[in-house]
């Protein structure tokens, strides 16, 4: 079956510095990659998400870029700010399916 | 609010105990998935209901069980609680195919 490794498992960086993290998927027929962001005591809040048929998404300071022939896609976080101090996932699921398959989360620190 | 309704927000109680979360999913959503979330761990995929029928099973104790009512919310049962069962379990609910899901924001179970 599917499965999804994402690294760093921890990112710190300095506030307004960019952060990547990245992940890899195993199978060629996995076409959805939605990332999550998880605040201290709350679910997880979808951020942003592509499709196979798309290389890269904006939006705002965040963007996802996908790479198929690879079987990995990465999340960028532009200008970090103190409120991008979260847990994120990613995760990747297909058509003949309805499971998200998650990557273990990265928790991202920003320095002040 | 996201839109997903989960209670209680918290729970307290003691190991041999039987407790039951409850999940109102977002309007017009008729997927509910359930997941359980250990202290700094990722999410662990326990069940999956579509408009009221079970369609796929994770990591998921025998103790557990789960049932999505006609109204599409959902409970999930837990039996013969033990210490390693205190954990955060989440709800989250999606119109079709996995795209987009909507989290709830938890129950935290503590088991003394």
């Amino acid at each position: 079956g599917e499965n999804v490794e994402q690294h760093p498992s921890t990112l710190s960086v300095q506030e307004g510095d960019s952060a990547v993290i990245k992940c890899t998927y195993s199978d060629s027929a996995s076409n959805y990659f939605p990332w999550y962001k998880q605040e201290l005591g709350k679910g997880p809040q979808l951020i942003i998400d592509i499709r196979s048929n798309v290389g890269e998404k904006k939006d705002q300071r965040i963007a996802v870029t996908l790479n198929k022939t690879a079987k990995h896609f990465s999340l960028h976080i532009t200008e970090t700010q103190p409120e991008d101090s979260a847990v994120y996932f990613c995760a990747a699921s297909m058509d003949s399916n309805y499971q998200l398959i998650w990557g273990a989360g990265t928790k991202l620190i920003i320095k002040p | 609010d996201s839109g997903v309704t989960q209670t209680p927000k918290h729970l307290i109680t003691a190991t041999g105990q039987r407790v039951t979360l409850r999940c109102s999913p977002r309007s017009g959503d008729l997927s509910v998935y359930w997941y359980q979330q250990s202290l700094d761990q990722g999410l662990q995929f326990l069940i999956h209901y579509y408009n009221g029928e079970e369609r796929a099973k994770g990591n998921i104790l025998e103790r557990f069980s789960a049932q999505q009512f006609p109204d599409l919310h959902s409970e999930l049962n837990l039996s013969s609680l033990e210490l390693g069962d205190s954990a955060l379990y989440f709800c989250a609910s999606s119109e079709d195919r996995g795209y987009g899901y909507t989290f709830g924001s938890g129950t935290r179970l503590t088991v003394v």
